[in-house]
């Protein structure tokens, strides 16, 4: 009973490297959603998606991309980083009301 | 623009103390508030309030809702250090994309620290 799996769980980036977060959840849950938390700062939505195949944006999308070519799977894009992404990044599913999050990822950007 | 506001934002009492925690809430299309409890790691589900008013209750730990203040409070009572941790409120809404999608506007949190 997974739940929520977030990977990797630690990465440091360089300026201007590329890499993508993965986010699995074995819970057949239809919407699943990005967050980064700051200190200081809560939980704020970068992206989120209702369905395979569909993405919105949240609070806070800019640099960021994403993706749900399966309905288990939300992946998360950085292009290019900045070191303003370095955060906590948590993803979660959830069926109405009530969500469930992974373990969390703590991206820095050096 | 949605908020949620907790305060206070830290707060540091003895083992033993019962402690209430309070956070209101400016969300378009509100359809529930979530508490959190969050240690190290992901936060972890606590209550789930609608404007029912009913009370939550979970052991030493119960939560309302007022829907005419558009405030909840988190009490905990006879706390132990295993309460220490940041817990987050977050007021639900309809999403924009998706009848059943929602979105959460999560408060920045209260720290609480229980000391022996």
């Amino acid at each position: 009973n997974a739940g929520v799996t977030q990977t990797p769980k630690f990465r440091v980036l360089k300026t201007g490297q590329s890499m993508t977060l993965l986010c699995a959840q074995d819970m057949n849950h239809e919407y699943m959603y990005w967050y980064r938390q700051d200190p200081g700062m809560g939980l704020r939505l970068i992206h989120y998606s209702v369905g395979e195949g569909t993405t919105a944006k949240g609070e806070v999308p800019d640099g960021y991309n994403v993706s749900r070519l399966k309905k288990q799977n939300f992946l998360l894009g950085l292009e290019s980083a900045a070191p303003s992404q370095t955060s906590v990044y948590f993803c979660a599913s959830s069926y109405p009301g009530r969500y469930t999050f992974g373990s969390g990822t703590r991206l820095t950007v050096v | 623009e949605d908020k949620v506001v907790q305060s206070p934002l830290s707060l540091v009492v003895h083992e033993g103390d019962t402690v209430t925690l309070n956070c209101s809430y400016e969300v378009t299309n509100f359809r529930s508030l979530l508490w959190y409890k969050q240690e190290k790691k992901a936060p972890t589900f606590l209550f789930m309030l609608t404007s029912s008013g009913i009370e939550k209750k979970s052991g030493r730990l119960s939560s309302i809702l007022d829907k005419k203040e558009l405030s909840s409070i988190l009490n905990i009572t006879a706390t132990q250090t295993g309460d220490s941790a940041i817990y987050l409120c977050a007021g639900v809404k309809q999403g924009k994309v998706g009848a059943g999608s929602y979105q959460l506007t999560f408060g920045k949190g209260t720290k609480l620290s229980v000391i022996p």
